[in-house]
């Protein structure tokens, strides 16, 4: 199982880029590794995926190194919209979620 | 696509009553999960379904809990005499059986024992 690990908590300014790095070890070949970003009452909302190098879309990058064993996910100028909790999550979709561990996330607080 | 549904978004019951909720998947979504998540932690998994079957149960099921997909579409969740401690914020999700495919969350449905 792919545990993950994460800091718990990160504070940033608004419009500064924020990077919040997640550890995970024993990945496994077939894993894909996927972001999600969770306000309070709403479930866990999917930002970003990627397997190697580096990933992008409109809200956010991914940078995962030839090992694997960690990724940071890079949030260009965030506002105080993007304060939440945000998740780190390693799994495949063949073999299933059902043995990945959410952990507790990286609350990020972002200040005026 | 309308995302993964969830009812109802609250609930709240006294001590041994029952309780059902319902999850929508996206449509062509064959795997289903429940997860339950309680205040300042992360999901936790509880079961998942691919299809119709159910192929996994979490250790954190009680047997006062039973989970149901029938026709491998729409999914429920019954919590029978209910617990102070079930109280906390059930969520579903579901996925592609294809490598690279993510799960995708419900809302959830937040269930508050008195």
């Amino acid at each position: 199982l792919a545990k993950t690990t994460q800091p718990i908590s990160m504070d940033s300014y608004e419009g500064q880029e924020v990077n919040i790095t997640c550890s995970h070890n024993n990945i496994a070949t077939n894993d894909y590794i996927t972001w999600y970003q969770q306000f309070p009452s709403q479930g866990p909302r999917f930002i970003i995926q990627g397997y190697k190098t580096k990933v992008t879309n409109e809200v956010a990058s991914l940078f995962i190194p030839a090992d694997r064993k960690s990724s940071t996910l890079s949030l260009p100028r965030v506002s105080l919209s993007d304060t939440a909790v945000y998740y780190c999550l390693v799994g495949d979709g063949v073999r299933g979620y059902q043995k990945v561990t959410f952990g507790t996330g990286t609350k990020l607080q972002v200040i005026p | 696509d309308t995302g993964v549904s969830q009812n109802p978004r609250h609930k709240i019951t006294k001590r041994g009553q029952n309780v059902t909720f319902r999850c929508d998947p996206i449509s062509e979504h064959n795997r289903l999960y429940w997860y339950r998540q309680t205040l300042g932690q992360g999901p936790e998994f509880l079961t998942y379904f691919q299809n119709e079957a159910q192929l996994e149960k979490s250790r954190l099921l009680s047997d006062r809990f039973s989970a149901e997909r029938p026709k491998g579409s729409f999914s429920t969740l019954e919590i029978q005499r209910t617990e102070q401690g079930d109280s906390a914020m059930y969520l579903c999700a579901s996925s592609l059986q294809t490598g690279g495919s993510p799960l995708h969350f419900g809302n959830g449905t937040r269930l508050t024992v008195t």
